[in-house]
C-alpha cells in the first residue's frame, strides 16, 4: 500500500463548478500537509500549506485535513479554465533534519469553459 | 516570494554523452536540495537528497554514479546525468527547502531527451 493515495483522474468539470481534490494517507506522523499545482511540462507550485488538522482558506482554494480519518482535501470555487492542471498533494513528518515530501500521484484537473 | 531557477529548461543529447543539470536558489540559502524524476502522467519520483558540503543521499535503486550530485554553495546544486542512455530521458524536477522557514520551492523542471 502506498503511503498516500490519490485518485489519478482524469477529472473534468464545467468552468464555474465547485471541484473537490482528495487524498488519502496511511502514516499517522504526518502532520504538515500540502498541495502542490502542477501545469504540463512545469515544476510544482505550492497551493496550499496546512499543519496537523483543520481548514485553510485562500481566496478561491479552501484545503482541509482531518487526521482522524487521515484524509484531506482541495475545494476550487467558482473554478476557472485557468485552474486547469495537476494537482499533487503532498505530506512531511515532523523531522526537518532531511526531512522528504510524500506525494500523492496527482490528480488531472480539466475546466470546461 | 522564494524563487529557485532551473536550467536547462530542455536539453537533447547523444546516448553516451553526460548533461549536467543546474538548480540555483535566487533569494534564500538551501543547504538542502532535492531532485526528483517524473514519467509522463506520472506523480514525482524522488531521487536523491543534496547536502550542501556533503555527498547525496541516494533513493533506492538510483545509481549514485549515473546521476552524480553536486551541492557546493548554499545555493547551487548540479546533477549531472553520466553516459545517458535513452532510457534516462525524462522530466527533471529540483526542489530546495529554504533555511529560514523551511519552506520548499520547486525549480521549472529540465527535460532530457537522449537520443
Amino acid at each position: 500500500q502506498k503511503e498516500v493515495e490519490q485518485d489519478p483522474g482524469p477529472l473534468s468539470v464545467p468552468e464555474g463548478a465547485i471541484v473537490s481534490l482528495n487524498c488519502t494517507y496511511s502514516n499517522s506522523a504526518f502532520q504538515y500537509f500540502m498541495w502542490y499545482r502542477q501545469y504540463s511540462r512545469k515544476g510544482p507550485e505550492l497551493l496550499m500549506y496546512t499543519y496537523s488538522s483543520g481548514n485553510k482558506e485562500d481566496g478561491r482554494f479552501t484545503a482541509q485535513v482531518d487526521k482522524s480519518s487521515k484524509y484531506i482535501s482541495l475545494f476550487i470555487r467558482d473554478s476557472q479554465p485557468s485552474d486547469s492542471a495537476t494537482y499533487l498533494c503532498a505530506m512531511m513528518r515532523p523531522n526537518f533534519g532531511n526531512e522528504k515530501l510524500t506525494f500523492g500521484t496527482g490528480t488531472r484537473l480539466t475546466i470546461i469553459p | 516570494g522564494a524563487v529557485v531557477s532551473q536550467h536547462p529548461s530542455r536539453v537533447i543529447c547523444k546516448s553516451g554523452t553526460s548533461v549536467k543539470i543546474e538548480c540555483r536558489s535566487l533569494d534564500f540559502q538551501a543547504t538542502t536540495m532535492f531532485w526528483y524524476r517524473q514519467f509522463p502522467k506520472q506523480s514525482l519520483m524522488l531521487m536523491a537528497t543534496s547536502n550542501e558540503g556533503s555527498k547525496a543521499t541516494y533513493e533506492q535503486g538510483v545509481e549514485k554514479d549515473k546521476f552524480l550530485i553536486n551541492h557546493a554553495s548554499l545555493t547551487l546544486s548540479t546533477l549531472t546525468v553520466t553516459s545517458a542512455h535513452p532510457e534516462d530521458s525524462s522530466f527533471y524536477i529540483c526542489s530546495a527547502r529554504d533555511d529560514s522557514n523551511y519552506g520548499y520551492t520547486f525549480g521549472s523542471g529540465t527535460r532530457l531527451t537522449v537520443v
